[in-house]
C-alpha cells in the first residue's frame, strides 16, 4: 500500500522562477515530513523537514509547507537553480510506531538555464 | 567519519546464485535501515536494527533474504537463489534513535543486476 504518493512524475521550471514540488500521505499517523534529494548514482540527501505541529519550516531557499487536514505537503524552490535538478522524494514517518520512513515515488525536477 | 558506506557499488549475477552486500553506517548510529529502490519508484523499506537488534522486517523480505548485523556496528543484506526480479538498488540508512529533524543518512547504495 502506497502510504506516501507524489503524483507528479516529473516537472520543468525555468531558472529563478519558483518550483513546486506536491506529495500526498493516507496515514493520519504520520507526525514526521521530510524532503530527500537525490542525484543518479547516489543516496538520497536529506534536504528539510517538518514536524506535523507545524505548518511552515523555511530553509534558505527551500521551504516546506504542511496542510494535515489535506494529508498535503509541498515544497518550494525559489528561485530555482541549475543545480536543483534532480530526484525530490518525500518521505513521512510515524514516531509513535517503529519510525521507519515511507518514501512517495518521486518527482524528477529539471531546472532550465 | 566520512557517513554511511555500502560495498560493492555494483553486483551483477546471475539468476540462482547467492549475494552479499555490506553496510558500515555513521560509527554512533545505533539505527540502520535497508531499503530497495526500483526504477520510477521510491525507496521502500525493508528492514531495520537498533543496535543488534532487527525489529521490524517488511512482507518485502521473503524468506530468501536474511540481514545481520552482528555487534551493532556493520550490517550485511544476503540474497539467496537471487531472481531477476531482484534486480534493484539496496540502499542502507543510518540514525541515532528515531526520525529526528535531520531524517536518515544514506549511503550511495548497492546496485544488484540479476541476469
Amino acid at each position: 500500500d502506497q502510504q506516501v504518493k507524489q503524483n507528479s512524475p516529473s516537472l520543468s521550471v525555468q531558472e529563478g522562477r519558483i518550483s513546486i514540488l506536491n506529495c500526498d500521505y493516507t496515514n493520519s499517523m504520520f507526525d514526521y515530513f521530510l524532503w530527500y534529494k537525490k542525484y543518479p548514482a547516489e543516496g538520497p540527501t536529506f534536504l528539510i523537514s517538518i514536524s506535523s505541529i507545524k505548518d511552515k519550516n523555511e530553509d534558505g531557499r527551500f521551504t516546506v509547507f504542511l496542510n494535515k487536514s489535506a494529508k498535503h505537503l509541498s515544497l518550494h524552490i525559489v528561485p530555482s537553480q541549475p543545480g536543483d535538478s534532480a530526484v525530490y522524494f518525500c518521505a513521512a514517518s510515524a514516531r509513535s510506531g517503529n519510525n521507519d520512513m515511507r518514501f512517495g515515488a518521486g518527482t524528477r525536477l529539471t531546472v532550465k538555464p | 567519519d566520512t557517513g554511511v558506506s555500502q560495498n560493492p557499488r555494483h553486483k551483477i549475477t546471475k539468476r540462482g546464485q547467492n549475494v552479499t552486500f555490506r553496510c558500515d553506517p555513521i560509527s554512533e548510529h545505533n539505527r540502520l535501515y535497508w531499503y530497495r529502490q526500483t526504477l520510477g519508484q521510491g525507496p521502500e523499506f525493508l528492514t531495520y536494527f537498533q543496535n543488534e537488534a532487527q525489529l521490524e522486517k517488511s512482507r518485502l523480505l521473503s524468506d530468501r533474504f536474511s540481514a545481520e548485523r552482528p555487534k551493532g556496528s556493520f550490517s550485511t543484506l544476503e540474497i539467496q537463489r537471487t531472481e531477476q526480479g531482484d534486480s534493484a538498488m539496496y540502499l542502507c540508512a543510518s540514525s541515532l534513535g528515531a526520525v529526528t529533524s535531520y531524517g536518515y543518512t544514506f549511503g550511495s547504495g548497492t546496485r544488484l543486476t540479476v541476469v
